[in-house]
């Protein structure tokens, strides 16, 4: 089935590096999504990540994928109190071919001051 | 420019009300969902349309009825609701609905916050 899981929530402190860790079931899928959600606000695109790809990084992101264990995670270097919100792993299964995204329910990451 | 609007932000509506929230996209996108969001919750996708086609209903409650005028609008017509409806509504949009570097990739309105009294 499809299903994606991430731990509710981070606590960290301003200038470490967080991470935000996401597991997957569906092998079929062709992208892997990290979106960002500020309180009351949409959701906003981070970044994205192919699955024939280990590894990507834009400036502060770094996104490291292991096919084999079904593994996403999402390090932001030097983390800023601005970075503070719910940050949603996605896949994108293949085998629906509908377009149809299979959200985990969300990491709150908290930055402390 | 990757951005999709979505009018109104707010809304305040009763249940025997009829009132519409409406989407906006002029990125050539092919492809348009919308989402109901609960609080602290993921995005839950109700309709998605491809060529202004309906794809996709989520088996949603018939108070909602998505309509594609064209290629680069959406809207969520609503009547009847309930107040368990008060939810944060999305629209996102992609290229299409899959295949291709990227052309799935869907980016996602400013949302319209909905209460139903």
């Amino acid at each position: 089935g499809e299903d994606v899981e991430q731990s509710l929530f981070l606590s960290v402190r301003e200038g470490d590096s967080s991470v935000i860790n996401c597991t997957y079931t569906d092998s079929s899928s062709t992208y892997l999504y990290w979106y960002k959600q500020e309180p009351g606000a949409g959701l906003q695109l981070l970044t994205y990540i192919f699955s024939n790809m280990d590894m990507k990084q834009d400036q502060r992101l770094t996104v490291l994928l292991n096919k084999k264990d079904k593994h996403l995670s999402l390090r932001i270097a030097d983390t800023q109190t601005g970075d503070s919100a719910i940050y949603f792993c996605a896949e994108s299964p293949r085998s629906s071919n509908t377009g149809k995204l299979i959200f985990g329910q969300g990491t709150t990451l908290q930055v402390k001051p | 420019d990757t951005e999709v609007t979505q009018t109104p932000k707010h809304l305040v509506m009763g249940m025997t009300n009829k009132k519409s929230l409406k989407c906006e996209q002029h990125m050539g996108h092919r492809a348009m969902y919308w989402y109901k969001q609960k609080a602290k919750k993921p995005p839950e996708l109700m309709f998605v349309y491809s060529y202004e086609k309906l794809s996709i209903n989520e088996s949603v409650p018939s108070r909602f009825s998505p309509e594609c005028p064209n290629s680069s609008l959406l809207n969520l017509h609503l009547h009847a609701l309930q107040p368990e409806d008060s939810a944060l509504y999305l629209c996102a949009s992609s290229q299409r609905l899959a295949g291709g570097p990227g052309g799935e990739t869907q980016y996602f309105g400013p949302g319209t916050r909905l209460l139903v009294l």
